[in-house]
């Protein structure tokens, strides 16, 4: 089935650092990618969806300038979590369609990132 | 109302019990529905997709009823390795959104 990679898996970070999350659909294009944030016993929170080629559309409440999205290839988009602080702390997903697949409803999700700011 | 409501657990059932969850969605116009599975720290993971009719898959069972705006998923027999958190999903149509989740029922399954 389709493969959604994500990296980093992990990763610790100083306060005020910025930290680039990948995520590449590995066998499929892909226009559209999500990027969700799980916090503890949560559930996924959509954050925002991102366009090749364009703009990423937030969700409300998200600081766009806190979480630059890039989404420069039909098979990559990046999360960057700038001037990260202790609170931005949490499990951060992507996700992207196999537009070409015939169940276009189903979502496949990178392995998640889980980053912790000191 | 939120989107999609669980009840969310735990459920601690006996290794052979057979389990049900339920979930309901508030937008009447959902067109598509999923069970997902989330193990600890991981991904979530489609279980499987959820059809009018009703849909088997060995030892899971999904049944929808639109009017009530409810979906369920039965297990039978359940497994150690049943234990985790099962998501319900809905797909809201209104433009290129992607799917709503639940907060997930989580399952622990006892020897």
């Amino acid at each position: 089935g389709a493969v959604v990679s994500q990296h980093p898996s992990r990763v610790i970070c100083k306060s005020g650092t910025s930290v680039k999350i990948e995520c590449r659909s590995l066998d499929f294009q892909a226009t559209t990618m999500f990027w969700y944030r799980q916090f503890p016993k949560k559930s996924l929170m959509l954050m925002a969806t991102s366009n090749e080629g364009s703009k990423a559309t937030y969700e409300q409440g998200v600081e766009k300038d806190k979480f630059l999205i890039n989404h420069a290839s039909l098979t990559l988009s990046t999360l960057t979590v700038t001037s990260a602080h202790p609170e931005d702390s949490s499990f951060y997903i992507c996700s992207a369609r196999d537009e070409q697949a015939t169940n276009t409803g189903e979502l496949f999700f990178g392995e998640g990132s889980r980053l912790t700011v000191l | 109302r939120k989107e999609v409501e669980q009840d969310p657990g735990p459920f601690n059932v006996p290794e052979g019990a057979t389990v049900a969850f339920n979930c309901t969605y508030s937008n009447s116009a959902s067109q598509s529905f999923f069970w997902y599975r989330q193990d600890c720290r991981k991904e979530p993971k489609l279980l499987m997709s959820v059809y009018s009719s009703g849909n088997e898959d060995g030892r899971f069972t999904a049944q929808l009823n639109r009017a009530s705006q409810y979906i369920s998923l039965l297990i039978r027999d359940s497994k150690l390795s049943d234990s985790a958190t099962y998501l319900c999903v809905v797909n809201i149509p209104t433009g290129n959104t992607p799917l709503v989740f639940g907060k997930g029922t989580r399952l622990s399954v006892i020897a």
